[in-house]
């Protein structure tokens, strides 16, 4: 299953609401999970069955979406915030991860 | 909180074999989980290798399928990857993360390792 993610890079600033969208190729249900990768680190799992919050990571994360298309929305941008985001599949192995969005500084 | 350490050479020549281990601590590997690798290539996307379960069972990506074996030692609460035939290709940043099992498959991925650098290089 193909995951591609839009945008490749945004640029955003302090505050801003952000939405970043993944599809997939095939129907994965709700299936899907979002992390944060920041240089030289580990990703972190921020939501998973396509709307869980994962504990401890802040309410300004949010995802939703079934199926083909989902979203992952960051409320008020933080300073923190500013990393790589990554969708991924686990509907069924093989699992497959979007190519990811750098969300940048305006 | 279980932790995963990943160790092994930083270097393999071309055509060896890449071999890295992950040990995991504070909690056994003997549960529901699954246990996978994930690479990332300098400046790339990441790319899930294969997973394996305490009792052995193993899958893998069939882009790497030939060339990958996971295997798991549980007296030693680790598993491992070794990869053959390698090319430059190869050379990335590799992870071992602990997959959570659900109705379709174990690939929620809730706790990784720090990451290895391996560059294939003679």
């Amino acid at each position: 299953i193909q995951m591609t993610q839009s945008p490749s890079a945004l640029s955003a600033s302090v505050g801003d609401r952000v939405t970043i969208t993944c599809r997939a190729s095939l129907s994965v249900s709700k299936w899907l999970a979002w992390y944060q990768q920041k240089p030289g680190k580990a990703p972190k799992v921020l939501i998973y069955d396509a709307s869980t919050l994962e504990s401890g990571v802040p309410s300004r994360f949010s995802g939703s979406g079934s199926e083909t298309e989902f979203t992952l929305t960051i409320s008020s941008l933080q300073p923190e915030d500013f990393a790589t985001y990554y969708c991924q599949q686990y509907n069924t192995y093989t699992y497959s991860f979007g190519q990811g969005t750098k969300l940048e500084i305006k | 909180q279980v932790q995963l350490q990943e160790s092994g050479p930083g270097l393999v020549k071309p055509s060896g074999t890449l071999s890295l281990t992950c040990a995991v601590s504070g909690g056994s590997i003997s549960t529901t989980n699954w246990w996978s690798w994930v690479r990332q290539p300098p400046g790339k996307g990441l790319e899930w290798i294969g997973e394996i379960y305490h009792s052995g069972n193993t899958n893998y990506n069939p882009s790497l399928k030939s060339r990958v074996t996971i295997s798991v030692d549980i007296s030693k609460n680790q598993f491992s990857l070794n990869l053959s035939s390698v090319t430059a290709a190869d050379t990335a940043l590799y992870f071992c993360a602990r997959g959570v099992p659900t109705l379709a498959a174990a690939g929620n991925f809730d706790s990784w390792g720090q990451g290895t650098l391996v560059t294939v290089s003679s």
